[in-house]
């Protein structure tokens, strides 16, 4: 069966530390793989995307590796700070078409 | 980047009726999308609301539950009907263009049915 999965378990991190979390995904072929950022009570932000021909991809504090062998994402936020608190979704295109499939998202808790 | 409004924001409605949520996009877009966001859970896909003509849905949500028209490129409405409390969940609008190929959202709409 078609599965994603986010570290199931809430990430809580000290502050200026990285933050790493893990997108695996099974039985799919995404052209593409997107983060998002979610706050409670808002829609996900877009933060960063990568190809299927991309093995990294940074913006600022962030980045992305996508290694399609593994079939594996993660997602690294440098120098954490408690603004960085949120909900962490990853997402797959596997259509090109827009359609995207979600993860179920990582729940990161920076602390000062 | 495009900004993208719901309204209502939220509403509480009673079991047997409808709601029709409103999706406003600042630029044209492609596409625009909808999805569900059940309590404590990930976003699932409802459909792809296609300008001018019936919407694409996907396996589990069927057009007599969730009508959606896209009169423009800048506008389009969901409407949630015959609402049973199973339905008590947030709904986003989405909106992407060709390239890039990120996707804007709304900020939902949240809906309780009692």
């Amino acid at each position: 069966s078609q599965k994603i999965e986010q570290n199931s378990e809430a990430l809580n991190i000290q502050e200026g530390k990285t933050a790493t979390l893990t997108c695996n995904y099974t039985n799919y072929s995404p052209a593409y793989l997107q983060w998002y950022r979610q706050d409670p009570g808002r829609g996900p932000v877009f933060l960063l995307l990568i190809r299927e021909n991309e093995k990294e991809k940074r913006k600022e504090r962030l980045k992305v590796t996508f290694d399609t062998t593994l079939k594996q994402s993660l997602f690294h936020i440098t120098a954490s700070q408690p603004a960085d608190s949120a909900t962490y979704l990853c997402a797959l295109d596997i259509y090109q078409g827009g359609k995207l499939i979600f993860g179920q998202g990582t729940e990161l808790s920076v602390k000062p | 980047s495009a900004v993208i409004s719901q309204k209502p924001s939220r509403d509480i409605c009673q079991r047997g009726t409808s709601l029709t949520i409103q999706c406003q996009v600042d630029s044209q877009v492609t596409m625009m999308f909808w999805y569900r966001q059940q309590p404590g859970q990930s976003l699932t896909l409802i459909a792809t609301a296609n300008q001018g003509s019936e919407a694409t849905y996907e396996s589990g949500f069927v057009i007599d539950k969730f009508p959606i028209s896209r009169p423009n490129l800048t506008f389009s409405t969901l409407t949630v009907s015959n609402l049973s409390p199973e339905d008590s969940s947030i709904y986003l609008c989405s909106g992407r263009d060709r390239d890039p190929y990120e996707q804007y959202f709304g900020p939902g709409t949240r809906l309780t049915v009692t």
